[in-house]
């Protein structure tokens, strides 16, 4: 039973539009949110998060935005660019809900950003 | 500043044999973890570790035992390696409850023959 769905293998954009990568979380313990961004033959290293009493983090070109209501986050990109093509990961944590310790990953959304 | 470090890079084993991947970071964390991720799957927790001495099981902690004699280390065992462990294993350490962002070590590429 994954607990984290990602549901987009692979999103194809344009350079300098916006990368939409969507995700979907089914336990209502999670209260921590993370994006991690992985290229080829590295470690994940992580890219942005949000707190389940927010709605919307920013920073610079990335933006997420979290819907409890629907259990639901989006990681927005603006604009794209040919940096950004790699693997992302949405990511969930229980901490302060006292769920499980360590993150529960989705299967990741390949981004690749075209010239 | 090497933040998390894993070694080997790469192994090859034949089944049955056992081997210990080590995990060592810089970064004065309470927390370590031990991921693998396989083709069209996330990362998967294997073990993790709150604090020196201390180890608790994962998602998928079958055929793998883990150690943390000290803060810094966090090793992860196969005593007995089979097919279905071919993996890449990522280590992964945080500061704890209030900070779960977790920084990855580049990972460890096992094949198992």
């Amino acid at each position: 039973d994954q607990q984290v769905k990602q549901n987009s293998p692979s999103l194809s954009v344009q350079e300098g539009r916006i990368s939409i990568l969507n995700c979907d979380y089914t336990n209502s313990m999670f209260d921590y949110f993370l994006w991690y961004k992985k290229y080829p033959a590295e470690g994940p290293t992580f890219l942005i998060s949000i707190s389940s009493i927010k709605d919307k983090n920013e920073d610079g070109r990335f933006t997420v935005f979290l819907n409890k209501s629907a259990k639901h986050l989006s990681l927005h990109i603006v604009p794209s660019q040919p940096g950004d093509s790699a693997v992302y990961f949405c990511a969930a944590s229980g901490w302060r809900g006292g769920g499980a310790d360590g993150l529960t990953f989705g299967k990741g959304t390949h981004l690749i950003i075209q010239p | 500043n090497a933040g998390v470090t894993q070694t080997p890079k790469f192994r090859v084993l034949k089944t049955g044999q056992s081997m210990t991947l080590l995990c060592a970071q810089d970064m004065n964390h309470e927390y370590m973890y031990w991921y693998r991720q396989d083709p069209g799957m996330g990362l998967r927790l294997i073990h993790y570790s709150v604090g020196e001495g201390t180890t608790a099981k994962g998602e998928v902690p079958d055929g793998y035992n883990v150690s943390r004699l000290k803060k810094q280390n966090f090793l992860l065992g196969l005593e007995s390696a089979a097919p279905s462990q071919t993996s890449v294993y990522f280590c992964a350490s945080s500061y704890g409850r209030d900070n779960t962002e977790a920084f990855f070590g580049q990972g460890t590429r096992l094949t198992v023959v």
